[in-house]
């Protein structure tokens, strides 16, 4: 099973500030088949980035996502209000059982 | 537009039983893979179950293996999951998602739906 470690777990920053996140994987993920999804308090996870780094559909071009192998990388070019929230990373390259990372908080400072 | 409308949850005593519901709308139900991803109180995400379109092939996490079962009616397009045996553990949001991808028993989560409560009381 691949373990996902993602850092920090609070992100404490400013609307209008740069915000970069880190998905460390504990093996290779095949075919950089890495995801993010954005969890905003009270809703559902949604959809970011796939591929490492394509956007979803309808995700803004300040999110864009970066990496290969065991490091990734999300990064929210300037913090809307609408951004704080929760990301998790997630690989799907493995045939084994769906895992996620413990999340990173983006807090507003 | 996509829609995935989950139902069932509610409180129930350990032990106890509950059947979940997912009602889906504006995609061919069919032809994809859906799963079962759960959030317990103030933490992360944790896979439960997957099911392939014409269930075929299910998959279920470690935590829930023997006593939860997944399955779906295509032609209602509704994806069900069956606890049984459940646990104080087992308290958590509980949501059901489409599959845009998968390999093996592992996808990418494309559209989820609000999710419902489920609270295990010991």
């Amino acid at each position: 099973e691949i373990v996902l470690t993602q850092s920090p777990g609070t992100l404490s920053l400013s609307p209008g500030e740069r915000a970069t996140l880190s998905c460390r994987a504990s093996q290779s993920v095949t075919s950089n088949y890495l995801a993010w999804y954005q969890q905003r308090p009270g809703q559902a996870p949604r959809l970011l980035i796939y591929g490492a780094s394509s956007r979803a559909t309808g995700i803004p071009d300040r999110f864009s996502g970066g990496g290969s192998g065991t490091d990734f990388t999300l990064t929210i070019s300037r913090l809307e209000p609408e951004d704080f929230a929760v990301y998790y990373c997630q690989q799907y390259g493995s045939s084994v059982a769906l895992t996620f990372g413990g999340g990173t908080n983006v807090e507003i400072k | 537009e996509v829609q995935l409308v989950e139902s069932g949850g509610g409180l129930v005593q350990s032990g106890g039983s509950l059947r979940l519901s997912c009602t889906a709308s504006g995609f061919t139900f069919t032809t994809y893979t859906m799963n079962w991803v759960r959030q317990a109180p103030g933490k992360g995400l944790e896979w439960v179950a997957y099911i392939s379109s014409r269930s075929s092939t299910t998959y279920y996490a470690d935590s829930v293996q023997g006593r939860f079962t997944i399955s779906r009616d295509n032609a209602k397009s509704s994806l069900y999951l069956q606890m049984n045996s459940l646990r104080a553990e087992d308290t958590a949001v509980y949501y059901c998602a489409k599959a845009r991808y998968c390999s093996g028993g592992n996808c990418l989560l494309d559209y989820w739906g609000l999710g419902t409560l489920v609270t295990v009381s010991s």
